[in-house]
């Protein structure tokens, strides 16, 4: 099956520093990737659209500047985390599709626990 | 603009009874819908799906859910329930647009919890 790995699990880090989170999706091609953000017991939010090859597309409020998505290959999407304050710890998740059409569901990376100190 | 509702926070079932978590959903056109369960910090995992066509589906780990247009709804279900069914699910929808990254859309996620 389709698999989706994120590095590092988890992450702790000092407030100003910066953090870049790995998504590899190992048995296939993703051209297009999502990044989410989840708060505790709560559902996911969409952060922004990572299309292989072209400038993310982030949701509203997100800070581009801060969140910075970089899709160099159809395998490999990376979020940092710049100047990270601890209003951003969270837990962070990426996601892949396998396929090219709608019907095809998304595969998850495990995700990333973000605490910054 | 579609959109998914997952009107319970929490069920609760006991473990061997049936359980179902309900989704209801608005698009225009033909929905695409998909179920997938969230384990404690980890990632999302797929559990099934609908396309078209029979209106129940069948996916991983003995689920099923039911289709029902007139409803707008598609709610998860499984005969007998197990404490390791005990986690967070999620119901997603999204049109059968073409061209362009399509974006799913996730309701906010169920809590099921089975007890002993």
């Amino acid at each position: 099956g389709a698999v989706v790995s994120q590095h590092p699990s988890w992450v702790i880090c000092k407030s100003g520093t910066s953090v870049k989170i790995e998504c590899r999706s190992l048995d296939f091609q993703a051209t297009t990737m999502f990044w989410y953000r989840q708060f505790p017991k709560q559902s996911l939010m969409l952060m922004a659209t990572s299309n292989e090859g072209s400038k993310a597309t982030y949701e509203q409020g997100v800070e581009k500047d801060k969140f910075l998505i970089n899709h160099a290959s159809l395998t490999l999407s990376t979020l940092t985390v710049t100047s990270a304050h601890p209003e951003d710890s969270s837990f962070y998740i990426c996601s892949a599709r396998q396929g090219a059409t709608y019907n095809s569901p998304l595969h998850f990376g495990n995700g990333t626990r973000l605490t910054v100190t | 603009a579609q959109s998914v509702a997952q009107p319970e926070d929490q069920v609760n079932v006991a473990e061997g009874n049936p359980l179902t978590v309900k989704c209801t959903y608005s698009v225009s056109g033909n929905p695409y819908l998909f179920w997938y369960v969230q384990y404690p910090n980890r990632g999302l995992q797929f559990l099934l799906k609908y396309i078209t066509g029979d209106n129940l589906v069948k996916g991983s780990y003995g689920f099923e859910a039911e289709f029902n247009k007139s409803q707008t709804s598609f709610h998860l279900k499984k005969p007998s329930a197990l404490v390791s069914d005990s986690a967070l699910y999620f119901c997603a929808v999204s049109p059968p647009a073409s061209g362009g990254s399509y974006i799913p859309t996730f309701g906010r996620g169920t809590s099921l919890i089975v007890h002993p």
